[in-house]
């Protein structure tokens, strides 16, 4: 079974609009956390942002926001006010405590920013 | 603050041969992640090191090997490459083995033929 699943292999979004990437998790570890990493074309990968399974509040890092729905197991990554430099592959990640440092990785979701 | 970084950038092998990629942790960093990326995959864990041990290993068969220095550089080694052993290996580094954020290098993209 998949660990992470990313349903949207490609997005498209207009400059300064508002984008969501769709991220859901599948773990019986009641300690996990999950990550978002941006991968431009150049193959580095870029940390964005973190939320612990024990955190009471959504993750926000600048434009970046995390919308976390424990329940529903989803980590959905929000980004606001679009720009060109946004246009890159984006990754979920989680990590489970039992599992040690492991990162486990969704497939992707290409985000194109139209100007 | 210096990142993450990997040599060499880009490599090209035969089958059969042998390969070693090299990482630099973050300043700071003490432990050390290597992934596998397959074109159009996300990256799949290799091994992670920690203290100049392996604390933890993915699915990937004994080909694949490591080592640490004192200085927490670690390289990744591959013996008799396979032509599916092309791919991008990222290296990511992190201040403990398991609770930080782990930080990644550019990469080196290795095509074996």
């Amino acid at each position: 079974a998949q660990k992470i699943t990313q349903t949207q292999p490609g997005m498209f979004v207009q400059e300064k609009e508002a984008v969501t990437l769709d991220c859901t998790y599948d773990t019986s570890d009641p300690s996990y956390g999950l990550f978002w990493y941006k991968q431009p074309s150049s193959g580095e990968m870029i940390f964005l942002i973190y939320q612990g399974s024990y955190d009471q509040q959504n993750a926000t890092e600048g434009r970046y926001s995390l919308n976390f729905q424990k329940a529903r197991k989803s980590a959905n990554l929000v980004i606001s006010a679009s720009q060109l430099g946004d246009s890159a592959m984006y990754f979920c990640a989680m990590r489970e405590r039992n599992q040690g440092g492991k990162l486990i990785f969704g497939q992707g979701t290409e985000l194109s920013v139209k100007p | 603050d210096a990142g993450v970084t990997q040599s060499p950038t880009h490599l090209i092998k035969t089958r059969g041969q042998q390969v070693t990629l090299r990482c630099s942790p973050k300043s700071g960093h003490d432990t050390v992640s290597w992934y596998q990326q397959a074109l159009g995959q996300g990256p799949q864990f290799i091994f992670q090191y920690y203290e100049e041990e392996e604390r933890q290993r993915g699915n990937f068969p004994d080909r694949f090997s490591g080592h640490q220095f004192p200085n927490y550089s670690s390289e990744l080694n591959v013996n008799a490459l396979l032509l599916g052993d092309s791919a991008l290996y990222l290296c990511a580094s992190s201040l403990g083995a398991v609770q930080e954020t782990q930080y990644f290098g550019p990469g080196t993209r290795l095509l074996v033929l």
